[in-house]
């Protein structure tokens, strides 16, 4: 399954499937950028972080995808699990003057639901 | 190892009221961040801290909302007269300062304050 980041902001897969989620960001002097999963009633929980250098990176079934000439980031969550079901999150820092360590610019959100 | 704690869980408030949120960052961070988020929405920037020092508190409104990171204890976010529109929930991040002037950028949430204000 695979979401379209803000216009889309739930994606519905069945377990054992792969699930992908968009995020588009704004602005191109973005330097890092980090996924957060956060369920319900909790805080986000750290994923994968990616730097604009980079073009991939992956990590325990889970892999982040950065397209900077579209700015276009993607999560790829590998054999979905109902655990995963959460809200996915996608953030970014801004490189630049004033700009501040941990003032990250977060997306809407999509809703990963996911069925047994 | 305890993460980021946060307390209360869930705070209500009538309106005109005072709101106390606290958060103990993770052994060995030294920054803290406060971030609000509104139901069905991301997370936004508040404020930064450093201990005894607020770094960027461009995030904040400029009246009724205050920070601080004392030297000893807690960071403090307090909104002073509470209106209905600061219902939601408060999220508080802190990261580690590796030295060097060199930042960890990762923060570490804690589970969060649900603000309820009647």
């Amino acid at each position: 399954g695979e979401s379209v980041g803000l216009h889309l902001p739930t994606l519905s897969v069945q377990e054992g499937d792969n699930s992908i989620i968009n995020c588009a960001y704004s602005n191109s002097a973005s330097d890092y950028f980090i996924w957060y999963k956060q369920e319900s009633g909790k805080g986000p929980q750290f994923i994968i972080d990616i730097r604009s250098n980079m073009d991939k990176r992956q990590g325990q079934r889970v892999t982040v995808l950065l397209n900077k000439t579209v700015k276009h980031l993607s999560l790829q969550i590998a054999a979905t699990q109902p655990g995963d079901s959460a809200v996915y999150f996608c953030a970014e820092k801004r490189r630049g003057r004033g700009s501040t360590l941990g003032r990250l610019y977060f997306g809407r959100g999509t809703q990963l639901t996911v069925w047994p | 190892n305890a993460g980021v704690m946060q307390n209360p869980r869930h705070l209500v408030r009538r309106r005109g009221q005072e709101a106390r949120l606290r958060c103990s960052p993770m052994k060995g961070h030294s920054h803290v961040y406060w971030y609000r988020q509104l139901p069905e929405e991301g997370l936004k920037f508040m404020v930064y801290l450093q201990k005894e020092n607020i770094i960027d508190e461009s995030g904040m409104p400029k009246e009724r909302f205050s920070a601080e990171f004392p030297k000893e204890g807690p960071s403090i976010l307090r909104i002073q007269q509470v209106v209905r529109g600061d219902s939601a929930a408060y999220f508080c991040a802190s990261s580690q300062n590796w030295g060097r002037g060199e930042i960890n950028e990762k923060l570490f949430f804690g589970s969060g304050t649900q603000l309820s204000v009647l």
